[in-house]
This record gives C-alpha cells, structure tokens and sequence, in this order.
C-alpha cells in the first residue's frame, strides 16, 4: 500500500514569516503525481501546489513552493510571507493507480 | 466552471432512513470519487467512478450504494447507516484517471446518524 507520512501534527508561523511542512512517500511507481491541498475550516480542499514526478523543477505558485527530492521521496512545501489566511489543515498527496492518497495532516496556526 | 457542488451541505438521519448524497460536475470530468473524512483525520477513498462505471470500492459496507447515472453526476445512496458514519462526505473530481492536473473536491456533506 502507498504511504504519505507528514510527521508534523501541528505547526506555528508568524505572520510574514516562511515555513516549511514536510512530507514524505513511498512508491514503487516511476510515474506520479503529488500536490499539497489545504483544508480551512471551511472545509473546502483547496489545491495549493501541483508536482508531476517525472518533472525536476520544483514547482512554484506565488508564494508557495516546493522542495522535491525524488531519490529520497521528499515533498516539503515552504510558504513565504505567511498570511492568516494561510491558516488551515494542509495535507500532501499523492496520486497514482487511480487514487490520490492523502498523508495525515499538518495544521499550520499563523499568528498575527 | 471549476465547482463541484455537493448537497445536501448537512443531513441528518436515523438508523432506519434513506437518504442519497448527490455530487455534481460540469467541468467535463469523468473521474469521479467518494472520499470519507472524520474529524481531525485525512479523507478515506470510498469509491471511484470512471466514465461512469465503478472501477474502485474500497471494500465499502454495503449501506452505502454509489451510482453514477451520468458523466456530470454522482450519487451516494445510504440506508440502515450506524452513528460511526457520521462524517463528512467528500465527492472529488478529475479529469481522467490517466490525464491528472488536479482534483477538484466539493464542499462535502456533513452526515450525522442518530
């Protein structure tokens, strides 16, 4: 079975402030996807950052970007410039075979 | 239109109801996925449709029934449910199981079972 581990629970930032939210996975597949989604409190899951395996650019949206080791199955997103809005339930995933699988979790607290 | 709609946002049921959770699509998608999210946890695969016919139960209790009568819509049909469903139901879409850009998730049903 794939795994997705994110072995921050819950994570603090000040507002304007950079942080890092780490995540790892195993696949025996050479071939998939990973994103990072959050999940305010609304509940809405919301796309942050999309990765496809076979590209080695990092990829980059704004203020948000990842680290993408592939040899290590690492997939950290750091978030530059930190705003409250940020605030949220933020979950790495990883696709392939038809399921996206979802790591547990890391809550990001941004305090003003 | 990049939206999945999902309602009811909140039901309630007995033990004993029906009640059917509906999910829909306009975004020409024809991956379509159930997901189960307790609190505080990341959401669990239920079933995914492709080009409407199911291609993944995730060994799922028969009390829950999915049926996807077409390429925008996806239901979740419930009947004889416990209190341990109580969850938020998740419906997801993509546009394909090859060709993936993203999943776009709905807003999710909010089910408590009394």
């Amino acid at each position: 079975a794939q795994t997705v581990t994110q072995s921050q629970p819950e994570m603090s930032v000040q507002e304007a402030e950079t942080v890092t939210l780490s995540c790892t996975y195993d696949t025996s597949e050479s071939d998939y996807y990973l994103f990072w989604y959050k999940q305010p409190p609304s509940r809405q899951m919301i796309l942050v950052i999309r990765q496809e395996a076979y590209k080695q650019q990092n990829a980059t949206e704004n203020r948000f970007s990842v680290n993408f080791q592939k040899a290590a199955k690492s997939f950290s997103l750091k978030i530059s410039d930190s705003q409250l809005g940020d605030a949220a339930m933020y979950f790495c995933v990883e696709y392939n075979f038809n399921k996206f699988y979802f790591g547990s979790g890391t809550k990001l607290n941004v305090k003003p | 239109d990049t939206e999945v709609t999902q309602t009811p946002k909140h039901l309630v049921m007995g033990m004993t109801n029906k009640k059917s959770l509906k999910c829909e699509q306009h975004m020409g998608h024809r991956a379509m996925y159930w997901y189960k999210q307790k609190a505080k946890k990341p959401p669990e695969l239920m079933f995914v449709y492709s080009y409407e016919k199911l291609s993944i139960n995730e060994s799922v209790p028969s009390r829950f029934s999915p049926e996807c009568p077409n390429s925008s819509l996806l239901n979740l049909h419930l009947h004889a449910l416990q209190p341990e469903d109580s969850a938020l139901y998740l419906c997801a879409s993509s546009q394909d199981r090859q060709i993936i850009t993203e999943a776009f998730f709905g807003q999710g049903t909010r089910l408590t079972v009394v």
